[in-house]
């Protein structure tokens, strides 16, 4: 069983650019969540797909946007960076659908600076 | 303001030594809680999780933690931790089911041999 992948694994941007990070779910899981983990802080939750739509969002402005494609990855897009979104970006695939149970899979995340 | 707090930010023991990391909410009604540990140089990992019955939960690596509902609390124990121990660990909350982890600010565990 494959667990949740994402790449790329690092990634320096300048302020203003966008970036688009990916996520592949782990197999049968159909709920993607994205965090940002600023450096020191627990991971914040910015928003999560359950079946391609947007199904939650934390407090992050509207130039954090996603995706989530027939096959349950997805893409975490940032416009306009500024240099406090550097942070660590983990996305989280959970089976979904099952009242009580939602163990979320962790990948190994993405490390964005923003210079 | 709702939050999840972790009372110890950096906590350092020796092996054999006991632990208990604290972990309390502020949210009101049902929740369902977890403990994640990060090893070093290894992504979020889940420990152990409440969602209801028994309010002492064994987890993985000899971990357990206890619910306490009126303290609004789920503290994290193990009665001798090892080197190998050397994290960060995360308390999370869920206030519905299949929906946002809200996480406390993590405590990094230190064990010296």
């Amino acid at each position: 069983e494959t667990g949740v992948t994402q790449s790329p694994t690092h990634l320096i941007k300048t302020r203003g650019q966008q970036v688009t990070l990916r996520c592949s779910s782990q197999s049968g899981h159909n709920t993607v969540s994205w965090y940002q983990q600023a450096l020191g802080q627990g991971p914040q939750f910015i928003f999560q797909y359950y079946r391609e739509e947007e199904n939650g969002r934390g407090n992050f402005p509207p130039r954090f946007s996603g995706l989530q494609f027939p096959n349950y990855s997805s893409e975490l897009n940032v416009n306009a960076l500024e240099l406090d979104d550097s942070a660590l970006y983990l996305c989280a695939s959970s089976p979904g659908g099952q009242a009580g149970y939602n163990e979320q899979f962790f990948g190994p995340g993405t490390r964005l600076t923003v210079l | 303001a709702q939050s999840v707090s972790q009372h110890n930010h950096h906590v350092i023991l020796s092996e054999a030594a006991s632990l208990e990391l604290g972990c309390n909410y502020s949210y009101g009604g049902t929740v369902n809680l977890f403990w994640y540990v990060q090893y070093p140089g290894q992504h979020l990992q889940l420990l152990l999780k409440y969602f209801s019955g028994d309010p002492l939960v064994k987890g993985i690596k000899g971990f357990e933690a206890e619910f306490i509902k009126s303290k609004f609390s789920f503290n994290l124990r193990k009665p001798s931790v090892q080197w190998s121990d050397t994290a960060e660990y995360f308390c999370a909350v869920e206030r519905q089911a299949g929906t946002a982890l809200i996480f406390g600010k993590g405590t990094t565990l230190s064990v010296s041999s």
